[in-house]
């Protein structure tokens, strides 16, 4: 079964600082994965996408991840946080294995961002 | 980019009564569209996936005869909350993926807030 974990449920960074946020995910198959956010009260956005072609992947609003098959990783980082990060950042793997579960999407558990001044 | 409409954006009711909430596709045809649940600071759990005319599949422990979803055309998907009780309350997400690429992430709605009084 495939299944993804954040490390940290909450994250505080200063402005300006690095935001490195972390994702791991278990598949017997490499899934494509997905960084999403989410502001209160509000549905998700999708950040940035791995599919495997290159595995540096670039997004949007300065955000980048990372793809490394040997650590089953795909971290979300950024060089300079800004007040507008701020929100709840979802690592999110689809199965493309085949079989029932083919298409679903496995979130990890999510990871809060405070941005402090 | 694709565009998922999702409404009511909040919706209160009384015990007892059913809720109806619309999810639409705006500018791509979604013969598939997930159902999500998300309670207070938790991650989102996949309730079910809806397919355009033929029944929806309910993931494990999700009463199907509680949470009716009809998906009557490529571009709505709809899931009524029947005899709502106060556990029912939480926020609800819509999703559905533009089938240009069976890669392609998926495009969430902006959500409901359903409180059940």
């Amino acid at each position: 079964a495939q299944s993804v974990t954040q490390l940290g449920s909450h994250v505080s960074v200063s402005e300006g600082a690095l935001v490195l946020l972390r994702c791991n995910y278990s598949s017997s198959v490499p899934p494509y994965l997905f960084w999403y956010v989410q502001y209160p009260n509000q549905g998700l956005q999708l950040l940035l996408k791995y599919t495997s072609a290159a595995t540096l992947v670039k997004g949007i609003n300065g955000f980048e991840a990372e793809f490394k098959k040997s650590e089953t990783s795909f971290h979300l980082t950024k060089p300079s946080a800004h007040m507008s990060d701020a929100a709840e950042y979802f690592c999110a793997a689809l199965n493309n294995a085949g079989g029932t579960s083919e298409g679903k999407l496995t979130f990890g558990q999510g990871t809060i961002l405070t941005v402090h001044p | 980019g694709a565009v998922v409409s999702q409404h009511p954006s909040r919706v209160i009711c009384k015990s007892g009564t059913s809720v109806k909430i619309e999810c639409r596709s705006l500018d791509f045809q979604a013969t598939t569209m997930f159902w999500y649940r998300q309670f207070p600071k938790q991650s989102l759990m996949l309730m079910a996936t809806s397919n355009e005319g033929s029944k929806a599949t309910y993931e494990q422990g999700v009463e199907k005869d509680k949470f009716l979803i009809n998906h009557a055309s490529l571009t709505l998907s709809t899931l009524t909350v029947t005899s709502a009780h106060p556990e029912d309350s939480s926020f609800y997400i819509c999703s559905a993926r533009d089938p240009q690429g069976h890669n392609s992430p998926l495009h969430f709605g902006n959500g409901t807030r359903l409180t059940v009084t």
